[in-house]
């Protein structure tokens, strides 16, 4: 497997409902990051947690990061159509400027 | 304020023809990068610049795949000869400077079919 490996691959909720998704990773990292990306564009960038920090909020999403897993995890909540992309984490490498993507998880919510 | 350019956004050619893309990332951002993404698929740095200066080209295989960045600001990502596997979103990003602190600004992408 590959570092920032993203579960569940596809998830599909209803609108309103919460989502779920997950990151492991392998090495140790300098902070890790959540970005959005919408069909057929570019990836936009939702927030950054950093190595020291266990748990992050914006909005309607809530990141938590355990470094002792090796995981983490973002929480969209009261989730909307729009909301509907593929959501990819990457992390940074301790020491490193190397910045490595994991596969994502393509989000489909139902109105 | 322009967000990073890319273009084209679709470009369809041959196997073994060459192709380019063009990136002009957002102004002042010292450091721009290249990626590649495969169908359903994460990320694959093939390129970073500091500057004009290629600081991270592991990934890029050198056969046939080459970048420049003059003067520091736009780059340009060329394939050639292309071949069926080189199918994919070529995503150019750019980010004010190294730091992994700083968030990385994506353009739209450019995707490449070869047939």
């Amino acid at each position: 497997s590959q570092q920032g490996e993203e579960d569940p691959q596809a998830l599909s909720i209803q609108e309103g409902e919460n989502a779920t998704m997950n990151c492991s990773y392998k090495t140790s990292i300098n902070n890790l990051q959540w970005y959005r990306q919408n069909s057929g564009r570019g990836l936009v960038h939702l927030i950054l947690i950093r190595s020291n920090e266990r748990e992050k909020h914006s909005g309607r999403l809530r990141v938590t990061l355990d470094t002792s897993k090796k995981s983490s995890s973002l929480l969209i909540t009261a989730s909307r159509a729009a909301d509907t992309a593929s959501y990819f984490c990457a992390t940074t490498v301790s020491g490193t400027y190397k910045y490595i993507f994991g596969t994502g998880t393509r989000l489909k919510v139902l109105a | 304020e322009a967000g990073v350019v890319q273009s084209p956004r679709y470009k369809i050619i041959e196997k073994k023809q060459p192709v380019a893309f063009w990136c002009n990332p957002i102004s002042g951002h010292n450091t721009l990068y290249w990626y590649r993404q495969n169908l359903g698929q994460g990320l694959e740095l093939l390129i970073r610049y500091e500057n004009e200066e290629a600081v991270d080209d592991s990934q890029l295989p050198k056969d046939r795949f080459s970048a420049e960045r003059l003067k520091g600001v736009d780059s340009t990502l060329k394939i050639q000869p292309a071949e069926l596997g080189d199918s994919a979103v070529y995503l150019c990003a750019s980010s004010l400077d190294a730091d992994t602190q700083e968030t990385q600004y994506f353009g739209p992408g450019t995707r490449l079919l070869v047939l």
